[in-house]
């Protein structure tokens, strides 16, 4: 069972909105992930740690924000959501070279 | 520019029968090579993971091979089980930044009928 949990599971919510997706992983690691995932397409990479009060933005642009004040806890947040920003939100962590494991994700739909 | 492509695309088999997906790619430097599975709705859970010098790699009825002349690996599953239906994604990470940057293929999606 993967240490890594992610709130909520399901999100639907209206246009203009702020939301925070939560992601805590309970095993130490220092690099932690945020993907975006749309249906049959490949993770893209939109956010990242090294560690606390490191945040670096990944490949794929989003008008999404993270920040890491605890090496356990990456939350994403989004000031105000759109239609465009509807996907799958997948936080992952890692030790320095191991696997990534994926949290459940939450599917974000905005109306 | 690296790239991981997956095939096929989809694949339906009947319960009971083996498959094998495969996964090229043109990441440079290399350094490993992962096949996840995903499941609908939930997040990629790691089947094994392969480094440059490793051909072959189990994990119960998976199995996973890699050609690192050729930039190719498969995954085959034997005597396949309605639980197999899923999404199998391959990751290519590469060696030439700290991060290890993971390259992700679109998946094939496999479904079992019984």
């Amino acid at each position: 069972e993967a240490d890594i949990y992610q709130t909520p599971r399901y999100l639907v919510i209206g246009t203009g909105k702020k939301i925070t997706l939560e992601c805590s992983q309970t095993m130490g690691h220092d690099k932690m992930y945020w993907y975006q995932q749309d249906p049959g397409m490949e993770l893209h990479l939109i956010h990242y740690s090294y560690g606390v009060n490191s945040t670096e933005k990944g490949d794929l642009s989003s008008e999404s924000t993270v920040s890491r004040i605890r090496t356990e806890h990456f939350p994403l947040t989004l000031e105000s959501a759109r239609p465009s920003h509807t996907s799958q939100y997948l936080c992952a962590s890692s030790e320095s070279a191991g696997v990534n494991t994926f949290g459940s994700g939450t599917r974000l739909t905005v109306v | 520019k690296n790239q991981v492509e997956q095939s096929p695309q989809s694949l339906i088999i009947l319960e009971g029968k083996n498959c094998t997906l495969q996964c090229n790619y043109t990441v440079s430097p290399f350094s490993n090579l992962r096949w996840y599975k995903q499941d609908t709705g939930r997040g990629p859970v790691s089947l094994t993971i392969m480094t440059f010098s490793e051909n072959t790699k189990s994990n119960g009825r998976y199995t996973a091979t890699l050609d690192a002349d050729t930039k190719q690996s498969s995954l085959h599953i034997t005597a396949s089980q309605l639980s197999d239906s899923a999404s199998y994604i391959c990751v290519v990470s590469d060696r030439g930044s700290t991060l290890g940057r993971l390259y992700f293929g679109r998946g094939t999606q496999l479904t079992v009928w019984p």
